[in-house]
């Protein structure tokens, strides 16, 4: 596609309640993040896919989160059991390839998450 | 422990005159630096970057200039334009230390541009 696309744009959920958020990244692009912004916050790494594989899930909040990626295309990042902490605007991002080579990531427009 | 600081949440200036965006960084291993905007609503779109080999970059009415020996790099807007009004994220990538793929973003800065 012509940029990364998530859904859904927004979702509203009941406490303890799991959710699925998607990303479709730009055709190619073998990089795939998922980072997240919680009100007043800055940008907050949580995993890495270098194709269908994740090298890095180290910015996973906890083991609630979950993350996969198939076909070297789309991405799902699970959340189990939501808390109200949950809340936030989930973006997802691709790239060619790696951001200190110079390649640029592209973000989504993002997930919006309210847990209540 | 924040390895991006931009320490100014919000910035307004007047329209035509420069904006002027800051960033500090504590992570020596970072050599790569960008600058997103982001729009409510929106995903934040890639604006300039600079590569540690240099100390200027400048695209149009946007120049990044980078202060290794401070570990601080700017993003000069001139001139500002309301259409401009967005927050400024700062982000840091690394080629060694096994943190060369991913971005390390400051909290953003809010640019108010008055017409």
């Amino acid at each position: 596609g012509a940029g990364v696309s998530q859904s859904p744009s927004n979702k509203v959920t009941e406490k303890g309640k799991d959710v699925e958020l998607r990303c479709d990244p730009i055709s190619g692009h073998t990089a795939l993040y998922w980072y997240r912004q919680r009100l007043g916050q800055g940008l907050e790494f949580l995993i890495y896919f270098q194709g269908n594989s994740a090298p890095d899930k180290s910015g996973l909040p906890s083991d609630r989160f979950s993350a996969e990626r198939t076909g070297e295309s789309v991405s799902t990042l699970t959340i189990q059991r939501t808390q109200q902490e949950d809340s936030a605007v989930y973006l997802c991002a691709s790239s060619w390839g790696q951001a200190s080579s110079g390649n640029t990531i592209y973000f989504g427009e993002g997930s919006w998450l309210t847990v209540v | 422990d924040q390895q991006v600081k931009q320490n100014s949440p919000s910035l307004s200036v007047q329209e035509g005159r420069i904006s002027i965006l800051n960033c500090d960084y504590t992570n020596s291993m970072f050599d790569y630096f960008l600058w997103y905007k982001k729009y409510p609503a929106e995903g934040p779109t890639f604006l300039i970057s600079i590569s540690s080999i240099k100390d200027k970059n400048e695209d149009g009415r946007f120049t990044v200039f980078l202060n290794k020996s401070a570990k601080h790099l700017s993003l000069h807007i001139v001139p500002s334009q309301p259409g401009d009004s967005a927050v400024y994220f700062c982000a840091a990538s690394g080629r060694s230390g096994g943190s060369n793929y991913k971005l390390t973003f400051g909290k953003g800065t809010l640019l108010t541009v008055n017409p």
